[in-house]
């Protein structure tokens, strides 16, 4: 139980292009979903917070109009990453937390998708 | 502020070596602790967690005790194999934070047969 699927797992495309990258709980609901970044052998960075049927809430430094999230189900959220260049190649990562509609939330922890290698050439 | 601090990797092992890597956390209140590993090219897999003082969390032969007094999270195995090399995260999240995790900064493990 509890798994989180992401799609693509591995996108190449030009500077400029946008790319969409898809966050799925397959057997469970989940409210609450957040989006990471991760470098080469360093830890993962949070981007923002998605929440079921609101606003993401995005961390200092995050550029909203630039990495667009969309949490339009309980099962799926969406990070658009848009007129993408070369400094935004990474290892994007979501997860997931197990809750119910109305954002209660039944568990603290947060179930990982296996990630995706966007390269922006 | 909430934070965690891990052993610095790499670290090096035998098969069949005992495993400690160290991780202290700081919060306020109650928060609940986590293991992950990362396998290469992979996300996160949950390893385990613990979510109250003097609980002891348990999978696959890994195991750490959440020790409030001495603020740690140290996780252990008995006899490491290969299939064990990965990176380990420890990881704190608290319910005043809106259940985000805050992760140490990752300890690579490699196992030598």
């Amino acid at each position: 139980g509890a798994v989180v699927s992401q799609h693509p797992s591995w996108v190449i495309c030009k500077s400029g292009t946008s790319v969409k990258i898809e966050c799925r709980s397959l057997d469970f609901q989940a409210t609450t979903m957040f989006w990471y970044r991760q470098f080469p052998k360093q830890s993962l960075m949070l981007m923002a917070t998605s929440n079921e049927g609101s606003k993401a809430t995005y961390e200092q430094g995050v550029e909203k109009d630039k990495f667009l999230i969309n949490h339009a189900s309980l099962t799926l959220s969406t990070l658009t990453v848009t007129s993408a260049h070369p400094e935004d190649s990474s290892f994007y990562i979501c997860s997931a937390i197990y809750g119910l509609a109305g954002g209660l939330r039944i568990s603290d922890t947060q179930y990982f998708g296996p990630g995706t290698r966007l390269t922006v050439l | 502020g909430n934070s965690v601090t891990q052993m610095e990797g790499p670290v090096t092992l035998s098969e069949e070596a005992f495993l400690t890597i160290n991780c202290t956390y700081t919060a306020t209140g109650y928060p609940s602790l986590f293991w992950y590993v990362q396998y290469p090219g992979e996300g996160l897999q949950l390893l385990l967690k613990a979510t109250k003082a003097d609980d002891k969390g348990s999978n696959k032969g890994f195991e750490a005790t959440y020790r409030k007094e001495t603020t740690s999270f140290h996780l252990e195995k008995g006899s490491v194999q290969v299939s064990d090399s990965a990176v380990y995260f420890c990881a704190l999240s608290n319910r005043n934070q809106g259940g985000k995790l805050i992760f140490g900064q990752g300890t690579e493990l490699s196992v030598k047969p």
